[in-house]
């Protein structure tokens, strides 16, 4: 079962940073942070990936916090393309690192 | 670069027909995933491929589910037969490294099948 826990469904205004969190309470020290997006009737997109560090990428940026207990997703600048459901995933190494994707957030962008 | 292939789109069988997806992924991937997924729901591991072998499959229904990836390259999935609640999407994933964490671990989904059954 997914370690994670994500709001159900967020919503930003167009141009407006979207911030989108995460739980992860119970990840080990070692255990990775991932970002994936699925559009519409598209397969999941991978966004960015963290252990400790903030990371940044040409999609959006990763915050950790020093327990690595929650970490936010930002995009920074929203646009309508980015409404997609955002996924939150702690794979445990006890299942070999699967990837275990929930129910994630339902961004919507408004206009 | 092309991304991950997956063929058919879309589906629709009755019920007790038997049905195959397949997948090619992006050249040079050496691991390829299968993924279900239900309306609603997020992607749900299946199988897992490192080349030809596969290395985690114990989510696969293997009563009536079957993939094979005999070259290590293209990789087809198989249900036998088919029932109602097969109803889903199947998508098909590559990557360069098998853990996640490796660099090259980001996986990159295909479109998927959508499959429907009768």
């Amino acid at each position: 079962d997914a370690k994670t826990t994500q709001p159900t469904s967020m919503d930003c205004a167009e141009g407006r940073a979207a911030n989108l969190p995460c739980n992860h309470s119970t990840i080990s020290g070692n255990e990775y942070v991932y970002w994936y997006r699925q559009i519409h009737s598209q397969g999941p997109q991978y966004i960015i990936h963290g252990l400790k560090n903030n990371e940044t990428n040409e999609m959006a940026s990763l915050i950790i916090t020093e327990d690595r207990k929650s970490s936010t997703l930002i995009l920074p600048h929203a646009t309508l393309r980015d409404t997609a459901v955002y996924y939150c995933i702690g794979p445990e190494k006890s299942s070999g690192d699967k990837l275990t994707f929930g129910t994630g957030t339902r961004l919507a962008v408004r206009p | 670069e092309a991304g991950v292939v997956q063929s058919p789109r879309y589906k629709i069988i009755e019920k007790k027909q038997p049905v195959a997806f397949w997948c090619n992924p992006i050249s040079g991937h050496n691991t390829l995933y299968w993924y279900l997924q239900n309306l609603g729901q997020g992607p749900e591991l299946l199988i897992r491929y490192e080349n030809e072998e596969a290395v985690d499959d114990s989510q696969l229904p293997k009563d009536r589910f079957s993939a094979e990836r005999l070259k290590g390259v293209d990789s087809t999935l198989k249900i036998q037969p088919a029932e109602l609640g097969d109803s889903a999407v199947y998508l098909c994933a590559s990557s360069l490294a098998l853990h996640p964490g490796l660099p090259g671990g980001e996986q990159f989904f295909g479109p998927g099948t959508r499959l429907t059954v009768l």
